[in-house]
């Protein structure tokens, strides 16, 4: 499985944008990137993934390097609903699904 | 609306008993997984299954057992808890197929403590 770098936490103010990033230096060309946040007390919930392209969804946008070996989540104006630990995963048909670390984002009001 | 579940959400249970963790899909999903996260820590994969009768261990080693005999169920089991087993466990599950495009779906989580 490919390993991944984040920070451990970052800060935003509200209604400001916010970008995360995440280095998949050893990703295969098989492997989507895929991130997924945790809300405190919940199970992780899915907020967008993506090949190659850029990909926009109602949740966030996902930016993708050229060569495939970073990627940056975007949330355009952060609230304090968005404070999660944010994972980003490489996925290929593969069974073993294993997590890093995250980044803890804190909003501030 | 979630489509998989687990129960219970909350277990206090003494050392030395039996527990099963039910974990459920609606999904028709194939492969399942089980994870394990102490308080603000990594999410930590302890067992797969990639469809009926399979099951892998994964690769944080763990004292709990599991079983496969229906595609939507995968519950996971302890046959004697011990204090050390205090943590939170999540179900998820995943379409088959498609390469690395399907989407993970966790359950809300079984927070379990061991006294």
């Amino acid at each position: 499985d490919a390993k991944t770098t984040q920070p451990n936490s970052m800060e935003s103010n509200e209604e400001e944008p916010v970008h995360l990033p995440c280095n998949h230096s050893t990703i295969s060309g098989t492997d989507y990137i895929h991130w997924y946040r945790q809300l405190p007390s919940q199970g992780p919930e899915y907020v967008i993934h993506g090949l190659t392209s850029n990909v926009n969804n109602r949740m966030a946008s996902l930016a993708i390097a050229e060569d495939r070996k970073s990627s940056t989540l975007i949330l355009h104006r952060a609230t304090l609903r968005d404070a999660a630990v944010y994972y980003c995963i490489p996925l290929n048909a593969g069974n073993m699904l294993t997590f890093g670390g995250g980044t803890r984002l804190m909003v501030k009001p | 609306e979630a489509d998989i579940y687990q129960t219970p959400r909350y277990l206090v249970i003494g050392t030395g008993k039996k527990i099963t963790l039910e974990c459920s899909q609606t999904m028709g999903h194939d492969k399942m997984y089980w994870y394990q996260q102490d308080p603000g820590m990594e999410l930590h994969l302890i067992h797969y299954s990639y469809g009926v009768n399979s099951t892998e261990k994964g690769d944080l080693s763990s004292e709990s057992t599991v079983s496969r005999i229906r595609t939507e169920h995968f519950p996971l089991t302890l046959e004697s808890a011990r204090p050390s087993h205090t943590s939170q466990y999540l179900c998820a599950s995943r379409e088959q197929g498609r390469a690395g495009a399907n989407v993970l779906t966790f359950g809300a989580g079984s927070r379990l403590t061991v006294l």
